[in-house]
Parts: C-alpha cells; sequence; structure tokens
C-alpha cells in the first residue's frame, strides 16, 4: 500500500528561525509528484510547494524549499525566517505518475513562538 | 472566478437520514476529488473523478456515491448517515492530478 508518513504530530518554532518538517513516503514506482500543503485556522488548503520525481533540483518557494532525497524517498520541508502567519497544519501529499489518486500524510502542527 | 464553493458550510443530521453535499468549480477543471478530514488522520480520499461522466473510488468510499454528470459539478451523496461520517468534507479541483489542487472551504458534517 502506497502511504505517506510524517513523524513529527507538532513542532515549533521561534519567530524567525528556520524549521524543517519531515515526510517520507513509499513507492516503489519512478514518476510521481510530491507536494506540501498548508491548513491554516481558516482550514482553507493552500499548496506551498510541488516537486516532480524526476527532477533532481529542489524546489523553492520564497522562503519555502524542500529537500528531496530520491533513494530514500524523503521529502522534508523548510521554512526559513519564520512568520507568524505561517503557523498551520502542514500535509505532505504524493500521487504515482500512472494513478489518479493523491494519498496524504496525517499532518504536522507547526506553531511560531512570538 | 468563485474557484471552488462548497454546499452547505455546516450540516447536522439523524442516523439514517440521507443529504447530498455540493461541490462545484468554474476553473474548467476535469479531476475533482472529494476527501474527509478527521482528527489524526489527515485527509482521506473518498472518491474522484478525471473527466465528466467518469468516477472512481478512493481509500475510503463505502458509505458514499458520487456523480458527474458536468465539468462543473461533483455532489457528493450520503445515503443512509451514520455517526462514523461524522467530519469535515473537503471537495478539490485541478486540471490535472499532478497538478495544483484547489481546495473548496470545507462541510463540517455532525450525525447525531
Amino acid at each position: 500500500a502506497q502511504t505517506v508518513t510524517q513523524s513529527q504530530p507538532e513542532m515549533s518554532v521561534q519567530e524567525a528561525e528556520t524549521v524543517t518538517l519531515s515526510c517520507t513516503y513509499d513507492t516503489s514506482e519512478s514518476d510521481y509528484y510530491l507536494f506540501w500543503y498548508k491548513q491554516p485556522p481558516s482550514r482553507q488548503m493552500i499548496l506551498v510547494i510541488r516537486q516532480e520525481a524526476y527532477k533532481q533540483q529542489n524546489a523553492t518557494e520564497n522562503r519555502f524549499s524542500v529537500n528531496f532525497q530520491k533513494a530514500a524517498k524523503s521529502f522534508s520541508l523548510k521554512i526559513s525566517d519564520s512568520q507568524l502567519g505561517d503557523a498551520a497544519m502542514y500535509f505532505c501529499a504524493y500521487r504515482i505518475g500512472r494513478d489518479d489518486k493523491i494519498i496524504f500524510g496525517k499532518g504536522t502542527r507547526l506553531h511560531i513562538l512570538p | 472566478n468563485a474557484g471552488v464553493t462548497q454546499t452547505p458550510k455546516f450540516q447536522v443530521l439523524k442516523t439514517g437520514q440521507s443529504m447530498t453535499l455540493q461541490c462545484a468549480q468554474d476553473m474548467n477543471h476535469e479531476y475533482m476529488s472529494w476527501y474527509r478530514q478527521d482528527p489524526g488522520m489527515g485527509l482521506r480520499l473518498i472518491h474522484y473523478s478525471v473527466g465528466a461522466g467518469i468516477t472512481d473510488q478512493g481509500e475510503v468510499p463505502n458509505g458514499y456515491n458520487v456523480s458527474r454528470s458536468t465539468t462543473e459539478d461533483f455532489p457528493l451523496r450520503l445515503l443512509s448517515a451514520a455517526p462514523s461520517q461524522t467530519s469535515v468534507y473537503f471537495c478539490a479541483s485541478s486540471y490535472g492530478v499532478e497538478e495544483t489542487q484547489y481546495f473548496g472551504p470545507g462541510t463540517r458534517l455532525l450525525v447525531l
């Protein structure tokens, strides 16, 4: 079965510091896509960053970047210069190339300490 | 564009009642999906559709039906509500499953 594991149910980081959220996944496929979604208290799901497995270069979006380790099946999210607005649930997700399903992890709740 | 809209925002049902959660998008997206979110469980895929007239089951399809008669609409039907279906339901759409999914605001359902 395809699985996505987020081993950190909750994390805290001081404002302006850097934090890394971990995600591992299990697949035997070589073609797939990985995502990080943010869910603030408003409950709205927002795409943070997306990575194609065939691309070796790690994706970045402003203060958000990923560390994609394909051999280790690891897809961690790094948030630099953390801001109060970054407080949210973060979900890792993936979809394999030949499938139409997206599988989500259970999420990591991130607290930002002022 | 309104994006992805869901109605109602909140609903209380009694066990055994039926209802339909509505989802609509105005972005001409082919791919639409329904998720349920429960504490500590993340989002679990219920049903999805890759285009009008095509639907398929996700991880937790039991107790739910869907149809996709138009590109814009993807309603989720609960035929006989059970307390285990108490959850927050999200509808999402995208041009393709590998593309960015746009989520609706969610429907909170309480089954007594």
